[in-house]
C-alpha cells in the first residue's frame, strides 16, 4: 500500500483553469503539508495542518487553498492558473513530535500550466 | 529563521569512488537535520536524519552523515559509489519544536562509470 498518495500524477491545463490535486496518507500521521518544487528542482512549504487545522501559510498566492477535509486527506485548490504555476507538488505527512519531522512524500503531481 | 546551504548544483564521482555532499545550515535553535533522495521522477526518500545523540548518523544505501556543530555542517558520504546511486540530494533542517523544513537547492549526482 501507498503510505502518501496524491492524484493526479500529470496535469496539464490551460491558463485561466481551476483545478485540484487530492492527497491522502495511511500512516496515521497527524500533520500533512504541500511542497512547491520548481523547475531548477528547489523545495519549499506551501502548507503544513495538523489534525486538521491550519499552522504554516507561507506566502502563497489566495489563488491556493488547501483544505483537510480529516486527518487523513489534505487537498490543494488552484483558482485561475497562471504559467508560473507550472511546477511539482508534493504532499508529505509526518508524525508531530518535537521537531523530529520525518516527513514521507508522496510521488508528486507535475502540473503544466500552458 | 533556518536554512541550508548545499554547494554544487551538479556533482559528478565516478564508480567506486567516494560521494562527498556537502550541507551547512544556519538555525538559532536546536537543529535537527535530514538528508533526502529523489530519482527521476519520483517523490523525496528519506536518507537518514540527526535528532539528537550520536553525531554520526548512518543511513540507507550505505550513507552516513556527521554533525558537526561547531562548523554547522551535516555533509553527506558514501565510501564507494554505485551507478544506482545517480539522484538528486537534499540536505533540510527542521528547527527544534517545528514541524517546518526547510531545503537545501539539491545536488544533482552523476556516477561516471
Amino acid at each position: 500500500d501507498t503510505a502518501v498518495s496524491q492524484t493526479p500524477k500529470y496535469l496539464v491545463t490551460q491558463m485561466g483553469n481551476d483545478k485540484s490535486i487530492k492527497c491522502e496518507q495511511n500512516l496515521g500521521h497527524d500533520t500533512m503539508y504541500w511542497y512547491k518544487q520548481d523547475s531548477k528542482k528547489f523545495l519549499k512549504i506551501m502548507f503544513s495542518y495538523n489534525n486538521k487545522e491550519l499552522i504554516i501559510n507561507e506566502t502563497v498566492p489566495n489563488r491556493f487553498s488547501p483544505k483537510s477535509p480529516d486527518k487523513a486527506h489534505l487537498n490543494l485548490h488552484i483558482n485561475s492558473l497562471e504559467l508560473g504555476d507550472s511546477a511539482v507538488y508534493f504532499c508529505a505527512s509526518s508524525q508531530h513530535k518535537q521537531g523530529d519531522t520525518e516527513a514521507f512524500f508522496g510521488q508528486g503531481t507535475r502540473l503544466t500550466v500552458v | 529563521a533556518q536554512s541550508v546551504t548545499q554547494l554544487g548544483s551538479h556533482v559528478s564521482v565516478s564508480e567506486g569512488a567516494l560521494v562527498l555532499l556537502r550541507c551547512n545550515y544556519s538555525s538559532s535553535v536546536p537543529p535537527y537535520l535530514f538528508w533526502y533522495v529523489q530519482y527521476p521522477n519520483q517523490g523525496l526518500q528519506l536518507l537518514l536524519k540527526y535528532t539528537t545523540g550520536a553525531t554520526l548518523v548512518k543511513g540507507i544505501n550505505g550513507f552516513e552523515a556527521e554533525f558537526k556543530k561547531s562548523e554547522t555542517s551535516f555533509h553527506l558520504t558514501k565510501p564507494s559509489a554505485h551507478m544506482s546511486d545517480a539522484a538528486e540530494y537534499f540536505c533540510a533542517v527542521s528547527p527544534y519544536g517545528n514541524n517546518r523544513l526547510a531545503f537545501g537547492k539539491g545536488n544533482q549526482v552523476v556516477v561516471i562509470p
